[in-house]
């Protein structure tokens, strides 16, 4: 049983559209990472959220936090081919110390 | 660049041979966290170690062993080798266990192909 669950799983879509990553969970987190990986590197970390309903943003991406800390969002606009990628997310269970991570969601944007 | 460093990069090897892949944390951090990634599969957690102390232990194998030293280096050890050990092993590391929200910085990873 996944304790994160990453929707989709894969995603390829045309450059300059929109789409949305969802990271679901029956636990509540007390902070949730977004990673990035590209082929044959490792993931490297984008945001961490730790507010229930807090919203980052990084250029073109948006990271939500649902406001009972269990669930997230990353919502890339005007999707560009150099976003290709896996989309990891993460959380730090309340009460542990554990990191867990989604299965990921790859994304390819074509050009 | 994350700062932490993955030795080799590379690694081929036969079945049931022993191979040893090496991490360098981020200077400062203390913990240091092992993980599987087959193709196309998400991180699988094996073994996390701070300070020298086993952490937490996560899909580790009885054929794979970890540990961290004294400089906070950390090696993990795999043994009797088999076609489906091939896979990417990444280390990452954070400053402790429960600061800074657990944020992990992930090495450039070690490719082993068993075959």
């Amino acid at each position: 049983t996944q304790l994160l669950e990453q929707s989709p799983q894969f995603l390829s879509i045309q450059e300059g559209e929109n789409l949305t990553v969802y990271c679901n969970s029956s636990s509540v987190f007390s902070s949730l990472q977004w990673y990035r990986q590209e082929p044959g590197e490792g993931p490297v970390l984008l945001v961490t959220v730790v507010t229930g309903g807090e919203v980052k943003k990084l250029k073109r991406l948006t990271f939500q936090f649902g406001d009972a800390r269990k669930d997230s969002s990353l919502h890339i606009t005007a999707a560009q081919p150099g976003d290709t990628g896996l989309y990891l997310c993460a959380g730090v269970i309340q009460g542990a110390q554990k990191l867990v991570f989604g299965q990921g969601t790859r994304l390819t944007i074509n050009p | 660049d994350s700062g932490v460093t993955q030795t080799p990069k590379h690694l081929i090897t036969a079945t049931g041979q022993r191979v040893t892949l090496r991490c360098s944390p981020r200077s400062g951090d203390l913990s240091v966290y092992w993980y599987q990634q087959s193709l196309d599969q998400g991180l699988q957690f094996l073994i996390q170690y701070y300070n020298g102390e086993e952490r937490a232990k996560g899909n580790i194998l009885e054929r794979f062993s970890a540990q961290q030293f004294p400089d906070l280096h950390s090696e993990l050890n795999l043994s009797s080798l088999e076609l489906g050990d091939s896979a990417l092993y990444f280390c990452a590391s954070s400053v402790m266990p429960g600061k800074g929200y657990n944020e992990q910085f992930f090495g450039p990873g070690t490719r082993l192909t068993v075959l």
